[in-house]
This record gives structure tokens, C-alpha cells and sequence, in this order.
């Protein structure tokens, strides 16, 4: 799992409430992800980082923000949960000597209700 | 918008049997890349071939890749019940500084039988 920790692993919330997910790695990389998974659709990255404080977006970054105030942190905020954020959420890292490369954490589910 | 289109959709073999599966792109790309995701789990990466690379192996995985075509096809060889999974190919752009931000074809999810 590279060192990745998704919290929480399952999450229901209801529309209009403000949601975080959260993406702990242990070992230093500088790069991460968040990718958004839906049936029918792939992999869609949300926003990405490129080291602390340094952030942009992605595909699909509408609705969504994000913060990275330490290396081992990412945090992915929905402001206002709607329903077609229902999905599941992946973060990945890529180390610095194999930077095109992802590796990921398990995921989180959410549901929007 | 999707850059790889992932063909068949689903497959269904017998153990011992070869999968193929089929990726095809539509912009000039630095590498590929196939992952594969069980039920409910992360994407694992299996390998990566780069843009000035035909073939590749990594023990039963043989990856080809043609730029001409914008395609590129894997091939599992002796196919075990444990390698039933959704495989995805993923391609990084050409220029720039991509890191990681990958862009996901939809899968082919493929089933063993034992």
C-alpha cells in the first residue's frame, strides 16, 4: 500500500454538508494525488501536489479543494456535498525516482445523500 | 475526457489460458502504463513502457506498444484464478512535467475460472 492511509475507509453524509477526506503517507514522497473512481468513467484526477503548499488541479477539480500544510498530509475538502460526488476516492503517491508512477491507497467510499 | 479506451470491456477465460486485453490513446504520450485493481481495492501498478519502447515483459506480462497506432495491448500468459481483476491502462502526456497525473482508460475487467 505504500505507506498511504486513507481515513475515513467508508463515509454517508448528507447533501450540502461539507466533507474531508484525508491522505496520510509515512514515507516523504513529494508528489500526491487524489482520483476519483465512478463506473463507466475510469480514474479522473481531482488535484494534485507537488510538494507543501503547492497544489493544482485536475480534471475534475469542480467542487472540490485541497490543502497540503505537511509533507505526510493531504486533505481533500467537498465545500458542499451533492450527490454526484457519490464515488470512490483514491490518493497516490508517486516517489521521486519513479515520478510518473502512482501507487495508491485503498480508497475511501462516499456517499452522498 | 477519457485518453484510453480499454478493449473488451469484460473477458472470460479458463485457467491456464492467455488473456489479451487492448488499450488505445489519442495524444502523443511519454509512457504507458497497465495497473490492476481487485474488488474493492487500490490500483496496483504492474508495469510502465515508455514511448520509444515496443515490447516489454515483467515475469507472465508482455506489454507492446505502438506510438503509430496509439495502441497498446497486454498479454497475461498462463492465466491463474488470482489474476481475475480490472486492469487499467493509464498514459502520461509527452512534454512537460506529468509526474503522476495520470489519465485512466475505463478497465477490462477479466474473470478466471478455475
Amino acid at each position: 500500500d505504500a505507506g498511504i492511509t486513507q481515513s475515513p475507509r467508508h463515509k454517508v453524509t448528507e447533501t450540502g454538508t461539507p466533507v474531508t477526506l484525508r491522505c496520510h503517507q509515512t514515507e516523504n514522497h513529494r508528489y500526491m494525488y487524489w482520483y476519483r473512481q465512478d463506473p463507466g468513467h475510469g480514474l479522473r484526477l481531482i488535484h494534485y501536489s507537488y510538494g507543501v503548499k503547492d497544489t493544482d488541479k485536475g480534471e475534475v477539480s469542480d467542487g472540490y479543494s485541497v490543502s497540503r500544510s505537511k509533507t505526510e498530509d493531504f486533505l481533500l475538502t467537498l465545500e458542499s456535498a451533492t450527490s454526484s460526488q457519490t464515488s470512490v476516492y483514491f490518493c497516490a503517491i508517486s516517489p521521486s525516482n519513479r515520478p510518473t508512477e502512482a501507487f495508491f491507497g485503498q480508497g475511501t467510499r462516499l456517499t452522498v445523500v | 475526457s477519457q485518453q484510453g479506451e480499454e478493449d473488451p470491456q469484460a473477458l472470460s477465460i479458463q485457467e491456464g489460458e492467455n488473456a489479451t486485453m487492448n488499450c488505445s490513446y489519442k495524444t502523443s504520450i511519454n509512457n504507458l502504463q497497465w495497473y490492476r485493481q481487485n474488488s474493492g481495492r487500490g490500483l496496483v501498478h504492474l508495469i510502465l513502457i515508455r514511448s520509444n519502447e515496443r515490447e516489454k515483459h515483467s515475469g507472465r506480462l508482455r506489454v507492446t506498444l505502438d506510438t503509430s497506432k496509439k495502441s497498446s495491448s497486454l498479454l497475461i500468459t498462463a492465466s491463474r484464478a488470482a489474476d481475475t481483476a480490472s486492469y487499467f491502462c493509464a498514459t502520461v502526456p509527452d512534454g512537460g512535467t506529468s509526474y503522476g497525473k495520470l489519465t485512466f482508460g475505463q478497465g477490462t475487467i477479466l474473470t478466471v475460472h478455475p
